[in-house]
């Protein structure tokens, strides 16, 4: 079946420093890829999405581009910020398939 | 504000009591779902319903029971929970056609179990 994995947290960095975070699927077909962000106390967000091989998704700095290759779909942003701080999902929705697999998830903490 | 509102935020309750949460989506899907999110796990899949037909129960005991009587309103109704059923349930929608969709999530119920 479909699957995501993502890299363990917490990802702690510093203000200014360069994310990645990465995540790797493994699906049939043509799957589209998302990457959701989770503020405390909150819901998911959808942050980007991509929905075929290099296609970039990007939104508020952050972006992904989808890999089919090496079926990835890591999570950049060049200069973080404190209030960047959350839990990260990547998910993806194949073909046929209404429901999303998520990835276990990651968590950023970004320190002034 | 995501268009999935759900109530309660916070809901404390008994083993042996009953109760319900609530989801209303003002996106005009089709699709609505219902996740569960336990600390240290990753989100899991309990319902997914389709014009108000269910069509996805993951194994889900039966002390859950979902309901959709209309495709903007989906319930999930508990009884008899036990401790591990502690968790955040989150509810989403999303439109039916394409896999392009993404779905749309609510902030989520904290629901604690005594």
């Amino acid at each position: 079946g479909d699957s995501v994995t993502q890299m363990e947290g917490p990802v702690t960095l510093s203000e200014e420093a360069f994310l990645t975070i990465n995540c790797t699927y493994t699906a049939t077909g043509y799957p589209s890829l998302f990457w959701y962000v989770q503020y405390p106390g909150e819901g998911l967000q959808l942050l980007l999405k991509a929905t075929k091989a290099d296609d970039k998704g990007s939104n508020k700095g952050f972006e992904a581009t989808y890999r089919k290759e090496t079926t990835s779909f890591h999570l950049e942003k060049g200069s973080v910020q404190v209030s960047d701080s959350a839990v990260y999902f990547c998910a993806l929705r194949n073909t046929g398939r209404r429901a999303l697999t998520f990835g276990s998830g990651t968590r950023l903490q970004v320190q002034p | 504000e995501t268009g999935v509102t759900q109530t309660p935020r916070h809901l404390v309750m008994g083993m042996t009591n009953k109760k319900s949460l609530k989801c209303e989506q003002h996106l005009g899907h089709n699709a609505m779902y219902w996740y569960k999110q336990s600390a240290k796990k990753p989100l899991e899949l309990m319902f997914v319903y389709n014009f108000k037909e269910q069509t996805e129960n993951n194994s889900v005991p039966s002390r859950f029971s979902p309901e959709c009587p209309n495709s903007s309103h989906l319930f999930l109704h508990l009884h008899t929970l036990q401790p591990e059923d502690s968790a955040l349930y989150l509810c989403a929608s999303s439109q039916q056609q394409g896999n392009n969709q993404p779905q749309h999530f609510g902030d989520g119920t904290r629901l604690s179990i005594l």
